[in-house]
């Protein structure tokens, strides 16, 4: 799977969008990008994954460039709540056994201000 | 509510006590995972199953064991706890493909003495 690398910590005011950028310059074309954030010590969350479209939930959205090899990841009114570690993640289609594991970086520590 | 269940969530016990810490998910999940996470190491995977007695060996695999005989449970065995698995301990489970995601359990912080 492919390296990411994400800046190690950003601050974001509370109520303003979050941009939270990831590298993911080797990823491969049939490697998903997926991001998890981790609240203090809690168990991580999946907030959302993409393959090349940008993608939007009811959390965040995910912007995926044209080369694919960065993403940025939006939180559009970031709230104290979502201070947190969060994980950018390459994966690739599942393949059996260990292909589903996820492996988990030093990620971003997200802190909003209020 | 969907959700992946572990127990306890703080234990304190000393070298070489056996314990058993629990996880149940009620997803309906083929795939299931242990990790633990240590500062400055990040998340590790310790065992997975791939769906009811099938387990296999994660990065860290030593000193515990696992067993998965029905689909909801999968609980991890540290037969003889050392200092050195101390961590914070978290389940994981997803459907097998893992694409919609991994759901994690609240976690449970071991501390051996």
């Amino acid at each position: 799977d492919a390296k990411t690398t994400q800046p190690p910590s950003m601050d974001c005011a509370e109520g303003r969008a979050a941009n939270l950028p990831c590298n993911h310059s080797t990823i491969s074309g049939n490697e998903y990008v997926y991001w998890y954030r981790q609240i203090h010590s809690q168990g991580p969350q999946y907030i959302i994954h993409g393959l090349k479209n940008n993608e939007t939930n009811e959390m965040a959205s995910l912007i995926i460039t044209e080369d694919r090899k960065s993403s940025t990841l939006i939180l559009p009114h970031a709230t104290l709540r979502d201070t947190a570690v969060y994980y950018c993640i390459v994966r690739g289609p599942y393949a059996g056994g260990a292909t589903n594991k996820l492996i988990f970086g030093t990620g971003t520590l997200l802190a909003v201000q209020p | 509510e969907a959700q992946v269940t572990q127990n306890p969530r703080y234990l304190i016990t000393v070298t070489g006590k056996k314990l058993t810490v629990t996880c149940s998910q009620n997803m309906n999940h083929e795939y299931m995972s242990w990790y633990r996470q240590d500062p400055g190491l990040g998340l590790r995977q310790i065992y997975y199953s791939m769906n009811v007695e099938v387990t296999d060996k994660g990065d860290v695999p030593e000193g515990y064991k696992v067993s998965r005989k029905e689909k909801r449970n999968f609980p991890l065995i540290l037969e003889s706890p050392s200092p050195n698995q101390t961590s914070l301990y978290f389940c994981a489970s997803s459907f097998a493909d893992g694409y919609y995601g991994y759901t994690f359990g609240s976690g449970t912080r071991l501390t051996v003495v």
